[in-house]
C-alpha cells in the first residue's frame, strides 16, 4: 500500500519568507501523481499544485513550486515571499495510475507571521 | 461551477442512530470521492464513484457504512447504529477526469457523536 509522510507537524516563517515544506512517499508503481493541497482554516481543501511522475521537470505555479526527486520518493513545496494568506494545513497527496482515492499525509500547520 | 455542495454543515446525534449526507458534486463531474478526516489527520479515501456505478468500496470503515449515487449525479453516505469512533468531518470531492485530474472538495459535514 501506498503511504505517504509528511514529517513537520507544524511549521512558522515570518511574511516575504521562503519556506519549504517536506513530503516523502511509498508506491512500487512507476506512473503516479502527486498534488500539494492547501486547508485554510474552517475552509475546504483547494489544489495547490500537481505533478505527474514521469514528468521530470518540477511544477511551477506562481510563487508555488516543487522539488520532485523519483528515485529519492520525495515531493517537497516550496512556497517563495510568503503571504499571511498563505497559513493553513497543507497535504502531501499520491495518487495511482488507476482511479482510486488520494492518499493523503497527515499535514504540516503552516503559519506565516507578519 | 458552483463547487461541490455538501449537507448538512454539522450533524450532532445520539450514538445508535443512522445518520446520511448528501454530496452534490460539480455538475459536469462523473467521478465522485468519499473521504473522513478526524483531527489531526490527513483525510482517509472511503469510497468513489464512476458515474453511478460505485468501483472501490472495500476502502469504507464498516459494514455499517454505505454509499450511493443513484442516477450518477449527487451522492449518499450512510453510516448505521454510529458510534463514538465515527466523530470527524466527512468530506466528498469531485473530479472530471483520474491522473491529473484535480478532485474539488467540499467543505466537509462534520458529524459528532454524543
Amino acid at each position: 500500500a501506498q503511504t505517504v509522510t509528511q514529517s513537520q507537524p507544524e511549521m512558522s516563517v515570518q511574511e516575504a519568507e521562503t519556506v519549504t515544506l517536506s513530503c516523502t512517499y511509498d508506491t512500487s508503481e512507476n506512473n503516479y501523481y502527486l498534488f500539494w493541497y492547501k486547508q485554510p482554516p474552517s475552509r475546504q481543501m483547494i489544489l495547490v499544485i500537481r505533478q505527474e511522475a514521469y514528468k521530470q521537470q518540477n511544477a511551477t505555479e506562481n510563487r508555488f513550486s516543487v522539488n520532485f526527486q523519483k528515485a529519492a520518493k520525495s515531493f517537497s513545496l516550496k512556497i517563495s515571499d510568503s503571504q499571511l494568506g498563505d497559513t493553513a494545513m497543507y497535504f502531501c497527496a499520491y495518487s495511482g495510475g488507476g482511479a482510486d482515492g488520494l492518499t493523503f499525509g497527515k499535514g504540516t500547520h503552516l503559519i506565516i507571521q507578519p | 461551477d458552483t463547487g461541490v455542495s455538501q449537507d448538512p454543515r454539522h450533524k450532532i446525534t445520539k450514538r445508535g442512530q443512522n445518520v446520511t449526507f448528501r454530496c452534490d458534486p460539480i455538475s459536469e463531474h462523473n467521478r465522485l470521492y468519499w473521504y473522513r478526516q478526524t483531527l489531526g489527520q490527513g483525510p482517509e479515501f472511503l469510497t468513489y464513484f464512476q458515474n453511478e456505478a460505485q468501483l472501490e468500496k472495500s476502502r469504507l470503515l464498516s459494514d455499517r457504512f454505505s454509499a450511493e449515487r443513484p442516477k450518477g449525479s449527487f451522492s449518499t453516505l450512510e453510516i448505521q447504529r454510529t458510534e463514538q469512533g465515527d466523530s470527524a468531518m466527512y468530506l466528498c470531492a469531485s473530479s472530471s477526469g483520474q491522473g491529473l485530474q484535480p478532485q474539488h472538495f467540499g467543505d466537509g459535514t462534520r458529524l459528532s457523536i454524543l
